[in-house]
């Protein structure tokens, strides 16, 4: 089974600097890798995506995201935060076609002036 | 994109009654839709796939008969909390697949429904 770990409960960072969320999943085979944003009391917006190709994905928000298989990571980057994204960033593998997302426990960004 | 949408968006009931969450793909059909719980500052548990026209599979710990999920129609999916009690408190969110998105598994998520049972 998959299973999909964030390291980080919490992260702060000023506006302006850059952030890297990280994420590390386990998994057989090339997993399917999301990245969701979650404002308080909100349901979750999808940032970006990985099912194959280039390994380097653009999302929404200015956000980017890298999978390396040899680290089975895909974390999460944007060069420069605004206060806006504070909240909580959930990372998601999925299997197959049909299979549900298996969620990371989330990591909190706080953005600081 | 494909949007979902969640009713009611908060709701409070005392012990012991029954509460009816709903779920529903605005502008796509969804065969799988999927309800997940989601504790404060917690992530996303799974709590179960919700096929068009069969019975849900729960995952395991979920009690079936105390959450009963019914999927209808081609978009819409309900999720009844029976018989609530202060621990099924929680903020609950639905997604739901579109086959026709052109994405693998790609699942729209509702706004979800905070449920808090006093």
């Amino acid at each position: 089974a998959q299973s999909v770990t964030q390291p980080d409960i919490h992260i702060t960072v000023s506006e302006g600097a850059s952030l890297e969320l990280r994420c590390n999943y386990s998994y057989g085979a090339t997993p399917y890798l999301f990245w969701y944003v979650q404002s308080p009391g909100q349901g979750l917006q999808l940032l970006l995506k990985y099912f194959s190709g280039d390994t380097l994905v653009q999302g929404i928000k200015g956000f980017e995201a890298e999978f390396k298989r040899s680290q089975s990571s895909f974390n999460l980057r944007k060069p420069s935060v605004h206060w806006s994204d504070a909240a909580e960033y959930f990372c998601a593998v999925g299997a197959s076609e049909n299979t549900p997302l298996v969620f990371g426990k989330g990591t909190r960004l706080s953005v600081i002036a | 994109g494909a949007v979902v949408s969640q009713h009611p968006s908060w709701v409070i009931c005392k012990s012991g009654t029954s509460v009816k969450i709903e779920c529903r793909s605005l502008d796509f059909q969804a065969t799988t839709m999927f309800w997940y719980r989601q504790f404060p500052k917690q992530s996303l548990m799974l709590m179960a796939t919700s096929n068009e026209g069969s019975k849900a599979t729960y995952e395991q710990g979920v009690e079936k008969d105390k959450f009963l999920i019914n999927h209808a129609s081609l978009t819409l999916s309900t999720l009844t909390v029976t018989s609530a009690h202060p621990e099924d408190s929680s903020f609950y969110i639905c997604s739901a697949r579109d086959p026709t998105s052109g994405s693998f598994n790609e699942q729209f998520f509702g706004p979800g429904t905070r449920l808090t049972v006093l």
